[in-house]
């Protein structure tokens, strides 16, 4: 049963330049979270993706946008890419009933040159 | 605004010896709590979590979390660390386990650090 994947696992891009990282959810999932991680900090959430529409927004700017597809599986987008855009990115899926935990990928880590 | 504190953000423990992390939290309802690990160049695992039944939780690895609405705590605990129990741990909260969309508050994380 694979769980949570994401691609690609490292990427560099310079100030400016925009960003797709991709997320599949683990079989069953029909709910996808995104996390920031900065260095030394705890995940930060972005937003949630449930029945392909945004259900829920972080305290993130317009930079950030997302989408979900038909299959559950979930892109992330940032455009005007800043340097403190660098860290790691974390997709989490789960049932949307309340009480079900969420299962993390292992993150695609985003630097900014 | 739901918030969870974690005290400490090094813990040194020997190896066999107890492992308490703290976290205390912040909520104007009932919340559900998690406790993640995190090792080198991964995500997040879930250890165990609270949703309101038993307030004494037992999760992976030998650990364990007491809920104690009193005194807004939610300790992770183990008997007797093991070196591969080094990493990062993340307590987390959702703000409004109500509602049918559970995004996660995280502390700032605890990183454990187990000598022989």
């Amino acid at each position: 049963d694979a769980g949570v994947t994401q691609s690609p696992t490292h990427l560099i891009k310079t100030r400016g330049q925009q960003v797709t990282l991709r997320c599949s959810p683990k079989s069953g999932h029909d709910t996808v979270s995104w996390y920031q991680q900065a260095l030394g900090q705890g995940p930060q959430f972005i937003f949630q993706y449930y029945e392909e529409e945004e259900r829920q927004r972080g305290n993130f700017p317009d930079r950030f946008s997302g989408h979900q597809f038909p299959n559950y599986s979930s892109e992330l987008n940032v455009n005007a890419l800043l340097l403190g855009d660098s860290a790691l990115y974390l997709c989490a899926s789960s049932l949307a009933a309340g009480s079900q935990p969420q299962h993390f990928g292992d993150g695609t880590r985003l630097s900014i040159l | 605004a739901q918030s969870v504190t974690q005290l400490g953000s090094h813990v040194s423990v020997s190896e066999g010896a107890l492992v308490l992390l703290r976290c205390n939290y912040s909520s104007s309802v009932p919340p559900y709590l998690f406790w993640y690990v995190q090792y080198p160049n991964q995500g997040l695992q879930l250890l165990l979590k609270y949703t309101s039944a038993a307030t004494l939780v037992k999760g992976i690895n030998g650990f364990e979390a007491e809920f104690k609405k009193s005194e807004t705590s939610f300790h992770l605990t183990k008997p007797s660390a093991h070196m591969s129990d080094a990493a990062e741990y993340f307590c987390a909260v959702t703000p409004n386990p109500n509602t049918g969309f559970q995004k996660l508050v995280f502390g700032t994380g605890t990183r454990l650090l187990v000598s022989p």
